[in-house]
């Protein structure tokens, strides 16, 4: 199974600021994901990032909001930009690894604040 | 839109209870649907049901898909405090594109 690091695991940012999310993968993967879980929610899918292209965003999120980048085959970042409070929830990056039984894999979890 | 509706919502037990956790689903081109167990941040696998009919089977956890009724229970026998988390139920649907949606999870809370 894929091992994804994810970083930082937690932050308290302040109205208006931007915060950059890091996953790192320990192998190659083609298509990675971002999801939100706002308090009591379900996962929701931000966007899909794939490694030479742009991310293709879900509906109700944009680029100039969330941008994300794929430099790599085992490297992505998501940045929440021009944050409210709102924006308070925990953000996932995950893979497939169609190699298992176990479809689609999580990364550590970033717990985001925004005050 | 597809939808993935779980029940009930939270759930509070003693140890050494049975309890049953129910999915139900409406999806375009259903492929599989997926149990994960969420303790903090990140969900981890539990079972993936792609068939009617057959139990899938991890220690004191068990799954089933109806793919009829378009529905999957989990069960969980004789629960402990560990088993405490947020149960979250998901099914992948669609064409080429990988497409996951996830159900609000069930928070199962297990009291000693």
């Amino acid at each position: 199974s894929a091992v994804i690091s994810q970083k930082p695991s937690r932050d308290i940012c302040q109205r208006g600021t931007s915060l950059t999310i890091q996953c790192q993968v320990d192998s190659q993967v083609t298509m990675m994901f971002w999801y939100r879980q706002q308090p009591g929610q379900s996962l929701t899918l931000i966007a899909t990032a794939n490694q030479g292209s742009e991310a293709t965003y879900e509906s109700g999120f944009v680029i100039d909001k969330f941008p994300i980048s794929r430099p790599n085959l085992t490297f992505s970042t998501l940045t929440v930009s021009n944050m409210s409070p709102e924006d308070s929830s925990i953000y996932l990056c995950s893979v497939i690894n169609t190699g298992s039984g176990e479809k689609l894999f999580f990364g550590s979890g970033t717990q985001l604040s925004v005050l | 839109e597809d939808k993935v509706v779980q029940s009930p919502l939270s759930l509070v037990v003693h140890e050494g209870d049975t309890v049953t956790l129910n999915c139900s689903y409406e999806v375009t081109n259903f492929r599989s649907l997926l149990w994960y167990k969420q303790e903090k941040k990140a969900p981890t696998f539990l079972f993936m049901l792609t068939s009617s009919g057959i139990e899938k089977k991890s220690g004191r956890l068990s799954s089933i898909l109806d793919k009829k009724e378009l529905f999957s229970i989990l069960n969980i026998t004789a629960t402990q405090t560990g088993d405490s988390a947020i149960y979250l139920c998901a099914v992948e649907s669609g064409g080429s594109n990988y497409k996951l949606t996830f159900g609000k999870g069930t928070l199962l809370t297990v009291n000693p």
